[in-house]
């Protein structure tokens, strides 16, 4: 079974500097796809960037990135220029690929909190 | 608003009695999914629905059930409730096939058992 492992319960920036966020996984299967998702405080799950395993190009959404390491199975979340509303809980999900119909497998979560 | 939608937002109820969540997934979208987040045990994934049919169970207790109907909404019933299935649950929808398919959630249903 796939694991997720998130191992900062929590982490805190100042406004408009640069935050990373840790994620790691085991799998054994060769296609899959990694995600994050945000979960502020009105609890809901919005997904921020998403990353396919056959990619080498890290995933790039504004002000958001991953730094994607198969190898290593690591994919962490790079936050630029913080903004008091990226303030939520984040989490890291891992979901099979190919024709399956599968789940997402989340870590722990991680609380971020933006300070002014 | 993300497109799924779930009743009741929230629920207060005893505990023994039992519950409905409902959920309809967004329009196009043939696969929904049920999780639990709860304090301890962080997001659990529940089940899975596709078209219909159920295509995967996760870590759901016997007394909870779900179904997902001819028009693709989905209801989750939880019977026998206990203190400790006071949560919130998510239910996600999203398109099929290959690819990286994003689940979308809805806003979750915050139940409460006292």
């Amino acid at each position: 079974a796939q694991t997720v492992t998130q191992s900062q319960p929590e982490m805190s920036v100042q406004e408009a500097e640069t935050v990373t966020l840790s994620c790691t996984y085991d799998t054994s299967e060769s296609d899959y796809y990694l995600f994050w998702y945000k979960q502020p405080p009105s609890r809901q799950m919005i997904l921020v960037i998403r990353q396919e395993a056959y990619k080498q190009q890290n995933a790039t959404e504004n002000r958001f990135s991953v730094n994607f390491q198969k190898a290593a199975k690591s994919f962490s979340l790079k936050i630029s220029d913080s903004q008091l509303g990226d303030a939520a809980m984040y989490f890291c999900a891992y979901r099979s690929g190919g024709t399956s119909y599968g789940k997402l497998t989340f870590g722990q979560g991680t609380i971020l909190t933006v300070h002014p | 608003d993300s497109g799924v939608t779930q009743t009741p937002k929230h629920l207060i109820t005893a505990t023994g009695q039992r519950v409905t969540l409902r959920c309809s997934p967004r329009s196009g979208d043939l696969s929904v999914y049920w999780y639990q987040q709860s304090l301890d045990q962080g997001l659990q994934f529940l089940i899975q629905y596709y078209n219909g049919e159920e295509r995967a169970k996760g870590n759901i207790l016997e007394r909870f059930s779900a179904q997902q109907f001819p028009d693709l909404h989905s209801e989750l019933n939880l019977s026998s409730l206990e203190l400790g299935d006071s949560a919130l649950y998510f239910c996600a929808s999203a398109v099929t096939g290959p690819g990286a398919n994003v689940l979308t959630f809805g806003a979750g249903s915050r139940l409460t058992v006292l």
